[in-house]
């Protein structure tokens, strides 16, 4: 399967400033995801990425807060804008290389907002 | 709404014992159901079943899908403190062509030596 960095690992961040995570595959994929896993819970699905276009946000998230780009089919960003501490988590980054298979995850973002 | 659910939460248990993973869900377009293990923070990629009664095998962890009990179990034998982890379960929802999975809490696993 491909092999997926993220980038940061971690950082501590001040309230009202925003972050970009980057997300770079070894190979080019399909489909590309942008997870969220608040502490003690289990993951939500952010946004789609979509190469070339604007992303496609699930309920409950909006471009403003969380704009992500996808300029080929090995990268793309999320940034999270305007931070609180609510925003403190991890972000995941996925990808799935082709129709049918599986989605694999990168190492993840731990985000801390003070 | 879409929704998967496990059980237990949490389960503690010794090294050598054998514990089942419990995953149901309702998912209206259901297309395949995974589980991962996750560690630290990134969930590795375990099982994707995607037909009724087929078992999956990989060394010691095994798992199969009943699609009418709309459920699947994860086998863990001869636990060893190396599985301690969350175990994840998660449905591929075939409503939207972007292959969007619905995860449900996780599993809790603590194997004591």
């Amino acid at each position: 399967s491909a092999v997926i960095s993220q980038k940061p690992s971690r950082d501590i961040c001040q309230r009202g400033t925003s972050l970009t995570i980057q997300c770079q595959v070894d190979s080019q994929v399909t489909m590309m995801f942008w997870y969220r896993q608040q502490p003690g819970q289990s993951l939500t699905l952010i946004a789609t990425a979509n190469q070339g276009s604007e992303a496609t946000y699930e309920s409950g998230f909006v471009i403003d807060k969380f704009p992500i780009s996808r300029p080929n089919l090995t990268f793309s960003t999320l940034t999270v804008s305007n931070m609180s501490p609510e925003d403190s988590s991890i972000y995941l980054c996925s990808v799935r290389d082709s129709e049918a298979q599986p989605q694999h995850f990168g190492d993840g973002t731990r985000l801390s907002i003070l | 709404e879409d929704k998967v659910v496990q059980s237990p939460l949490s389960l503690v248990v010794h090294e050598g014992d054998t514990v089942t993973l419990n995953c149901s869900y309702e998912v209206t377009n259901f297309r395949s159901l995974l589980w991962y293990k996750q560690e630290k923070k990134a969930p590795t990629f375990l099982f994707m079943l995607t037909s009724s009664g087929i078992e999956k095998k990989s060394g010691r962890l095994s798992s199969i899908l009943d699609k009418k009990e709309l459920s699947s179990i994860l086998n863990i034998t001869a636990t060893q403190t190396g599985d301690s982890a969350i175990y994840l379960c998660a449905v591929w929802d075939g409503s939207s062509n972007t292959g969007k999975l619905i995860f449900g809490q996780g599993t809790t696993l603590q194997v004591k030596p």
